[in-house]
């Protein structure tokens, strides 16, 4: 299994563009999870979805941010507009049911200049 | 509202000696508890877990204790080696899926 894949692994955008991060769970993981990784917050849960429903989505910090899992094996995470504070790493994550570790994707650092 | 506490940005170590992180919470409600891995330019990789009905768990040279009412718990590494450099989060769970982590601690072993 290639783990879970997240594209691109590095984007640089101009404020106010719009950002699509993309993210290809582990086949089988009916769980798929945005978290953000700044150096103020930490790692911090966005949204997460259990069979391709969002079940909580209080961690989604504006408006601007929207999430969606059109099915079992890809999620899109959307910034639009996006801004300099929105500079992040940003990874996803799947698993399956129970309070097991969850994998991990690489990544994408997004730059908002 | 940080749930999960790691009050040590940093921790360096020794090659052979022991390595002791901490993390604090604060939601009593947490029943699951995990330690993640992170290299740079990589994702968090699972490590070790605990139940809050254990107070230690054990795998290999990486032990987790639990003291639930200090809301405490550590990893320790015995013997620390090189290659465990990277940063540790601690994370919690409640009984739904809404991971938890604490803002991690970078573990520096000397050779």
């Amino acid at each position: 299994d290639a783990g879970v894949i997240q594209s691109p692994r590095h984007e640089v955008t101009e404020m106010g563009q719009e950002v699509t991060l993309r993210c290809k769970p582990i086949s089988g993981h009916d769980y798929l999870f945005w978290y953000r990784q700044t150096m103020m917050r930490g790692l911090e849960l966005l949204i997460y979805f259990n069979n391709n429903v969002p079940i909580d989505d209080s961690g989604m910090p504006e408006d601007r941010f929207s999430a969606k899992m059109p099915n079992a094996s890809f999620s899109t995470l959307k910034i639009q507009p996006s801004e300099p504070r929105d500079s992040a790493v940003y990874f996803c994550a799947s698993g399956s049911a129970g309070p097991y570790g969850y994998t991990f994707g690489s990544g994408t650092r997004l730059t908002v200049v | 509202d940080q749930q999960v506490k790691q009050n040590s940005p940093s921790l360096s170590v020794q090659e052979g000696r022991i390595s002791i992180l901490n993390c604090d919470y604060t939601n009593s409600m947490f029943d699951y508890f995990l330690w993640y891995k992170k290299y740079p330019a990589e994702g968090p990789t699972f490590l070790i877990s605990i139940s809050s009905i254990k107070d230690k768990n054990e795998d290999g040279r990486f032990t987790v204790f639990l003291n639930k009412s200090a809301k405490h718990l550590s990893l320790h590494i015995v013997p620390s080696q090189p290659g465990d450099s990277a940063v540790y989060f601690c994370a919690a769970l409640t009984s739904g899926h809404d991971m938890r982590f604490g803002a991690g601690t970078r573990l520096t072993v000397k050779p």
